[in-house]
């Protein structure tokens, strides 16, 4: 089990907005900054969203981050077909002395 | 930007040792770059291994620190990671990735992955 909490699952139609939840602890989302990566099928994943709420460039600003107390969330507004993939959120671990990662929301457009 | 590419063997017999190469090219890890390696499984999800600086320096996952060696040539181009007494539990997709900041998780890039099966 991972040491960050996501659904398994979350799904949305073309268009909608979906938000995908990442829980942690005070030793983790409590005191740095989180980081969502996307992971299309068979490839590696992608950083998508560093530092809570900034997206590396070529990245739409369909995707944005936001943190609150020990949770993370990536919002994805109008939704698109392109958009099913894994999405995984990672943050650094002040008690392992390094990264650790969510379990990973499968995010299906119905 | 500076790409990333994992190779080795894409098989390793129980107890036996796996090990992989992570080449840099396109230009290298500079200051403040670290060389992390990460693996992924169906069981385990996304799971840290370990990373390396230029200059040796090492951080390795507790829960594998015994088994793991990480060690990067003269060159910084190409970095090696070493895993002893492989077991079923070992079978996963490894990548490299490159990892930027002070207690951060960026990650980027990250090399394409290597599936390696632990099997007899």
């Amino acid at each position: 089990q991972s040491v960050l909490t996501q659904a398994p699952s979350a799904s949305g139609t073309p268009g909608q907005r979906v938000t995908i939840s990442c829980s942690g602890t005070s030793s983790n989302i409590g005191r740095n900054p989180v980081n969502w990566y996307q992971q299309l099928p068979g490839s590696a994943p992608k950083l998508i969203i560093y530092s809570n709420n900034q997206r590396p460039s070529g990245v739409p600003d369909r995707f944005s981050g936001s943190t609150s107390g020990t949770s993370a969330s990536l919002a994805i507004s109008g939704l698109r077909s392109e958009d099913e993939a894994d999405y995984h959120c990672a943050v650094w671990d002040d008690s392992l002395s390094g990264p650790v990662f969510g379990g990973g929301t499968q995010l299906t457009v119905l | 930007q500076v790409q990333l590419q994992e190779s080795g063997p894409r098989l390793v017999k129980p107890s036996g040792t796996l090990s992989l190469t992570c080449r840099v090219s396109d230009g290298s890890l500079s200051g403040g770059d670290w060389c992390n390696w990460v693996r992924q499984s169906p069981e385990k999800g996304l799971e840290w291994i370990g990373e390396i600086y230029h200059n040796g320096m090492t951080n390795y996952n507790p829960s594998l620190k015994d088994r793991v060696t990480l060690s990067v040539d003269e060159s910084n181009i190409q970095y090696s990671l070493q895993l002893r007494s492989v077991t079923a539990a070992d079978t996963a997709v490894y990548y490299c990735a490159r990892r930027r900041g002070y207690l951060a998780a960026y990650f980027n890039p990250w090399g394409q992955g290597l599936p390696v099966n632990v099997s007899s």
